[in-house]
Parts: structure tokens; C-alpha cells; sequence
């Protein structure tokens, strides 16, 4: 149990376009969602609460404009990079909780 | 000061060796304590999740938390080689409902020699 997937795995574009990350709890609902960016040799860092049916919270220094997270349903979180650059290919990681935090496999984005 | 301390290694032990891997924390608001394991370009997969001081033992895992010291600890047992990865010492506060994010340690990395 305590199952979460992401979709897709990795992702390559270019410069000034947007991308969108699923996240999906599969087999219990959360509420609560989150969303991490780890960059090489680097630990995880918070980006973001994503809570459903309500407005995200952004941590300090994460652009909210750039950064759009939709929780639209108790299963489904969406992050959207907007006007992407270089600078923010990284590995994006969601997780949900259900008693700890749950994982999902992480989405690499490359953008050239 | 970070709020969570971790020593990136890498930490290389013989097969069947017990490990021990550690963090340090300065915010005394943490209550809940997890430690993962990463495997490279993956996810991070829980380990062991406990709630303030004390020890939890799963199968060859073991978890201390020594909250006066703010210290943790993840002690391995009978060791692997397929328990090579990076582990993750994480930790939130118990306010806000619960719906804390995660703060994570830089992560150790760990290996084990066959």
C-alpha cells in the first residue's frame, strides 16, 4: 500500500516552454501533497504544499507564478513549470502522507 | 547552521558489517523522525518513521531518536550489498494539523563491499 506514481519519469524541452508533472496517490487518498526539487549531490528541498481544492503554499523564495500546482481531486496533484529555463532542470519529486510520507519515483526535467 | 546536518560520506563497509548512520538537528519543533533510502535517478523510499524519543527496531533496521541531544540515528544490521544507496535522515514538526513538508538531511552515502 501507499503507492505514489508520477508521470512522466523524465522530460526534455526547450527553453521558454511549459511542462506538467502528475503526481497520483494509487491507492489511498491524500489530502495533503508535496513538492520537492532535488538537484545533483544535493538533499530535497520543499517547494510546495499542495492542498486539495485549496490554494498551494510556497516556500520561502519559490516563485508561485512559475511554480503551478492544481490539486483538483483527492488522488491528483499537478505542477507546472512555466516559461522553463535551464536553471530549472532539476529533479522534481512529489510525495503524499499516510502516516509518513510516501514518494513518488520523481520526474526529471531537462530544459535546453 | 543548517537545520539538519547529515555527512554526505560516502561510507563504505565489508558485507555483514552493522552500520550506523546519523544526523543532527537545531530545531527542538521537530517531533517526527523518518529515514529513507535513494537509490540513484529514483524516488525516495521510507525506511522507518517514528515519533519523538526512543528506538524502533524493523527486521535489520533500527531508528533512535534522542531528542535532548537532538540526534538520530539508523543502525543496519547484517548488511547487503543491495542496501548500497544514499539514505536520507528527514523530519517535520507536529503543528499545522500534521501537513508539515519534510526537512531533509544532505543524505549519506552508503556502500557495501561484497
Amino acid at each position: 500500500g501507499a503507492v505514489v506514481s508520477q508521470h512522466p519519469s523524465w522530460v526534455i524541452c526547450k527553453s521558454g516552454t511549459s511542462v506538467k508533472i502528475e503526481c497520483r496517490s494509487l491507492d489511498f487518498q491524500a489530502t495533503t501533497m508535496f513538492w520537492y526539487r532535488q538537484f545533483p549531490k544535493q538533499s530535497l528541498m520543499l517547494m510546495a504544499t499542495s492542498n486539495e481544492g485549496s490554494k498551494a503554499t510556497y516556500e520561502q523564495g519559490v516563485e508561485k507564478d512559475k511554480f503551478l500546482i492544481n490539486h483538483a481531486s483527492l488522488t491528483l496533484s499537478t505542477l507546472t513549470v512555466t516559461s522553463a529555463h535551464p536553471e530549472d532542470s532539476s529533479f522534481y519529486i512529489c510525495s503524499a502522507r499516510h502516516g509518513g510520507q510516501y514518494f513518488g519515483p520523481g520526474t526529471r526535467l531537462t530544459v535546453l | 547552521q543548517k537545520e539538519v546536518e547529515q555527512d554526505p560520506g560516502p561510507l563504505s563497509v565489508p558485507e555483514g558489517a552493522i552500520v550506523s548512520l546519523n544526523c543532527t538537528y537545531s530545531n527542538s519543533a521537530f517531533q517526527y523522525f523518518m529515514w529513507y533510502r535513494q537509490y540513484s535517478r529514483k524516488g525516495p523510499e521510507l525506511l522507518m518513521y517514528t515519533y519523538s524519543s526512543g528506538n524502533k527496531e524493523d527486521g535489520r533496521f533500527t531508528a533512535q531518536v534522542d531528542k535532548s541531544s537532538k540526534y538520530i540515528s539508523l543502525f543496519i544490521r547484517d548488511s547487503q550489498p543491495s542496501d548500497s544507496a544514499t539514505y536520507l535522515c528527514a523530519m517535520r514538526s507536529g503543528s499545522g494539523g500534521g501537513a508539515d513538508g519534510l526537512t531533509f538531511g544532505k543524505g549519506t552515502h552508503l556502500i557495501i563491499q561484497p
